[in-house]
């Protein structure tokens, strides 16, 4: 099917921790995001990148670090962790002419305990 | 950076009633698209309509560019369509940016 997918679904992990989720598209978008979507049920954009360049970081802590190896896949590396890190985290992906407008990724609940 | 506003916030519905989303934003957009976010937190695309009309079974969207508002139909209301109804748009200067309204809640009872 084509999509964009992350892993893992579900992330539990102790404060201090580092993580790493997974966001890869097949839908040959050019412009892939990472979503911060907190308790309140806001969603907020923390990376834009196109064609493996960032284009937009939205003054998230430098613990997040996203990584794009290819134009198909974005990667998001949380170092030490914190409470306040918990939340979902979704993946999207966009064509550049935004002809069928952006796709996402089914989310990473991440809870930090 | 562009403003989304939805209302109303809640909305609680019996089965089979009729309801009206609405959404506006602050300055002229090159995106605009509505989601449900389903029980199970998946965001699903309803609509990519930065203008116009359009209609999807029980659904339909309309998009007024020039007066900067969306407005979201849904017929004959279903229990699965509970959840939470998000608009997004991306303004003309804020390439590579969708920001999301504050969603309505939407509750249908059987």
């Amino acid at each position: 099917d084509t999509a964009v997918s992350q892993t893992p679904k579900y992330l539990v992990t102790q404060m201090g921790n580092d993580k790493s989720i997974k966001c890869e598209q097949n839908l040959g978008h050019d412009t892939m995001y990472w979503y911060k979507q907190d308790s309140k049920k806001f969603l907020k954009i923390m990376f834009s990148y196109n064609n493996k360049e960032l284009i937009i970081n939205e003054t998230v802590p430098n613990r997040f670090s996203p990584k794009s190896p290819d134009k198909a896949h974005l990667n998001l590396h949380i170092n030490s962790l914190e409470l306040g890190d918990s939340a979902v985290y979704f993946c999207a992906s966009s064509p550049v002419d935004r002809g069928s407008g952006y796709t996402f990724g089914s989310g990473t609940r991440l809870t930090v305990v | 950076g562009i403003q989304v506003e939805q209302s109303p916030p809640d909305l609680i519905l019996q089965e089979g009633a009729n309801s009206t989303l609405r959404c506006n934003f602050s300055d002229s957009v090159n995106n605009l698209q509505w989601f449900h976010q389903n029980p199970w937190g998946q965001l699903i695309n309803l609509f990519y309509i930065p203008s116009g009309t359009k209609q999807n079974g029980r659904l339909s969207a309309t998009t007024v560019a020039t007066e900067r508002y969306s407005l979201l139909y849904i017929s004959s209301s279903q229990t699965t369509d509970s959840g939470v109804y998000f608009c997004a748009a991306e303004g003309s200067t804020s390439y590579g940016k969708l920001t999301f309204g504050q969603g309505t809640i939407l509750t249908v009872h059987p």
